[in-house]
């Protein structure tokens, strides 16, 4: 079964330390990649996803990933963060091509800066 | 952005009882609704995908006719919670689809049965 894994599930991190999450898959055929981010109290947002084309996206935030497809991994970066970067992070893939493009989630990433 | 709403954000009932839950796109139509369960401390597991005039479709392992979902117009989804158990508490969470691949999710409602 496809699965996605999520190595760190409690990262904690001093202020403008480089941070990176890393975030593997199962899958053969082709996927489509997500992070999503959830600050407390509050809903999922979408940071990033990858879907084509250059394997390094850029997201909101000053956050970037990088699809590396022979690693089936998409580790989520960022050079240096801030304690408002405190949320929970999701790694979610999309089996491409499927009509109902469901989401898989991994189990999440909590990382907490101190200031 | 788009904007998912749930309503209510927070519900406790007894057991034995039903509980419905809604979830609407806002500022945008959406064809498609999912339907997550967050455990405490886990990630989300799909439930069922809602599609807007037919029936859900279901993951397996849950219960169609436990977690009853419709989708009646193009901008409310909901899920009613029949027969709760204390074991079906736990951190609802819709999405609804813009476009080809993206979900936008609501902020989850927290259903606590007694």
């Amino acid at each position: 079964a496809q699965s996605v894994s999520q190595h760190n599930h409690h990262v904690i991190l001093s202020e403008a330390a480089s941070l990176e999450l890393g975030c593997n898959y199962s899958y053969g055929g082709t996927v489509n990649l997500f992070w999503y981010v959830q600050y407390p109290g509050q809903h999922l947002q979408l940071l990033l996803k990858y879907f084509s084309g250059d394997p390094l996206v850029k997201g909101i935030k000053g956050f970037e990933a990088e699809f590396i497809k022979s690693k089936f991994s998409f580790n989520l970066r960022k050079p240096s963060v801030q304690w408002s970067d405190t949320a929970e992070y999701f790694c979610a893939v999309n089996l491409g091509g499927g009509a109902t493009n469901k989401l898989i989630f991994g189990t999440g990433t909590l990382l907490a800066v101190q200031p | 952005g788009a904007v998912v709403s749930q309503h209510p954000s927070w519900v406790i009932c007894k057991s034995g009882t039903s509980v419905k839950i809604e979830c609407r796109s806002l500022d945008f139509q959406a064809t498609t609704m999912f339907w997550y369960r967050q455990f405490p401390k886990q990630s989300l597991m799909l439930m069922a995908t809602s599609n807007e005039g037919s029936k859900a479709t279901y993951e397996q392992g849950v219960e169609k006719d436990k977690f009853l979902i419709n989708h009646a117009s193009l901008t409310l989804s909901t899920l009613t919670v029949t027969s709760a158990h204390p074991e079906d508490s736990s951190f609802y969470i819709c999405s609804a689809r813009v476009g080809v691949d993206t979900q936008y999710f609501g902020p989850g409602t927290r259903l606590t049965v007694l």
